[in-house]
């Protein structure tokens, strides 16, 4: 079985902060994809990005970073100099890499509130 | 226009009530997905198609049908809607090939139960 745990319900920083959001995960799968979403106030989800299970590469584009740690089954999501605009609801999710069963299993969702 | 549609976005309706929410697609992909979102909860699978003749239930399908009409169109059905039913919906579509499995979402159907 799949699981996804955000430990972090709310957080709420000051504009310009960084703020690091964290997601664990657990699955029996050798090779799985994890994803994190962004659920603007408007309330779309837009896919922020996938990473692989077999490429730890950490990824950065922009003011966002992501940390993925195989070794402790966390995938981080971290925004730089963060600003109002990225007030939102972040969900990490995870699938199994075969595209027989791509079902994904989400977190329960991080809400984030930038100040001015 | 945008890729994954859904209608209606919002609804309000009675207890026992049937409600249909449907969902088009333009990406030509072969996977749809229903869920739900519940404050708190995150997004839970109802029921996924992975092409016009498989349907699938979710984890949570109790009380929701769907149809898969054609490659493009996968509708939900509450066949008699209850309160706990009140949740935000989204249908959401992949296309597993490439090794490609990111799922993209239509803008939500806000569904209230009276």
């Amino acid at each position: 079985a799949q699981k996804v745990t955000q430990a972090q319900t709310e957080i709420s920083v000051v504009e310009k902060e960084d703020v690091t959001l964290d997601c664990v995960y657990e699955t029996r799968d050798t090779t799985y994809y994890l994803f994190w979403y962004k659920q603007p106030p408007s309330g779309e989800l837009v896919f922020l990005i996938r990473r692989n299970s077999f490429d730890e590469q950490n990824e950065i584009s922009g003011r966002y970073s992501w940390n993925f740690q195989k070794s402790t089954s966390s995938f981080n999501f971290t925004i730089t100099a963060s600003q109002v605009v990225d007030s939102a609801v972040y969900f990490c999710a995870l699938s199994p890499y075969t595209g027989a069963n791509s079902k994904l299993t989400f977190g329960k969702g991080i809400t984030l509130s930038v100040r001015p | 226009d945008a890729d994954v549609t859904q209608t209606p976005r919002n609804r309000i309706t009675k207890t026992g009530k049937r409600i249909m929410l449907e969902c088009s697609q333009t990406k030509g992909h072969d996977r749809m997905y229903w869920y739900r979102q519940d404050p708190g909860l995150g997004l839970r699978l109802i029921y996924y198609s992975f092409d016009v003749k498989d349907i699938n239930k979710g984890e949570i399908s109790d009380g929701y049908s769907v149809s898969r009409q054609a490659q493009a169109k996968f509708s939900l059905s509450l066949e008699s809607a209850i309160p706990n039913q009140t949740a935000l919906y989204f249908c959401a579509t992949s296309d597993p090939g490439q090794g490609r499995s990111e799922q993209f979402f239509g803008p939500g159907t806000r569904l209230t139960v009276l």
